[in-house]
């Protein structure tokens, strides 16, 4: 079946340091990809996606891009924010019997401190 | 665009009682609608696919008669928790696909409700 795994947080940085996180897959089929980000006591956002290989998301200063080769779909930024404080959590979707569905990661949280 | 709304965002019960949970697309039509839950420091786990006008379709080891859902519009899904108690303590976030428009794969998530059962 379809799987997500991403690092374990929580990540903890300084503001203005470099963000990595990372995400790798396990699907069948050409799976879109995306990122969703969960600030405290709401729901999930969509903070950006991909849907072929080599295709880079970005928004908000974050990137992310497609890799097939390495079923990956890692998430950067090049200067966090104390504002960027959140859960993070990675997905795929992919068509089965029910449709295209979503299957997520654990989650990662970041505490970006000033 | 593309704006899911929860009603009630939060709420306090009582073990035994029912409490519904309304999911809503507001500004598109979903003939599909999601119904997570998510525990504390944990990822969504899917509960339920709900579709217009048919019955929902439960995930293994989520029962049906305990979660009730119905989509009785393409703009409306509810969450019933029927008789409650405290380990159905939780965040419950529904989503919509939307039906025309936008990436077919594409969901959009509503800002969840905190159940919490005394």
């Amino acid at each position: 079946g379809n799987s997500v795994t991403q690092m374990e947080g929580p990540v903890t940085l300084s503001e203005e340091a470099f963000l990595t996180i990372n995400c790798t897959y396990t699907a069948t089929g050409y799976p879109s990809l995306f990122w969703y980000v969960q600030y405290p006591g709401e729901g999930l956002q969509l903070l950006l996606k991909a849907t072929k290989a080599d295709d880079k998301g970005s928004n908000k200063g974050f990137e992310a891009t497609y890799r097939k080769e390495t079923t990956s779909f890692h998430l950067e930024k090049g200067s966090v924010q104390v504002s960027d404080s959140a859960v993070y959590f990675c997905a795929l979707s992919a068509v089965n019997n029910a449709g295209n569905m979503l299957t997520f990661g654990g989650g990662t949280r970041l505490m970006v401190k000033p | 665009g593309a704006v899911v709304s929860q009603h009630p965002s939060r709420v306090i019960c009582k073990s035994g009682t029912s409490v519904k949970i309304e999911c809503r697309s507001l500004d598109f039509q979903a003939t599909t609608m999601f119904w997570y839950r998510q525990f504390p420091k944990q990822s969504l786990m899917l509960m339920a696919t709900s579709n217009e006008g048919s019955k929902a379709t439960y995930e293994q080891g989520v029962e049906k008669d305990k979660f009730l859902i119905n989509h009785a519009s393409l703009t409306l899904s509810t969450l019933t928790v029927t008789s409650a108690h405290p380990e159905d303590s939780s965040f419950y976030i529904c989503s919509a696909r939307d039906l025309g428009g936008g990436a077919v794969n594409e969901q959009f998530f509503g800002p969840g409700t905190r159940l919490t059962v005394l």
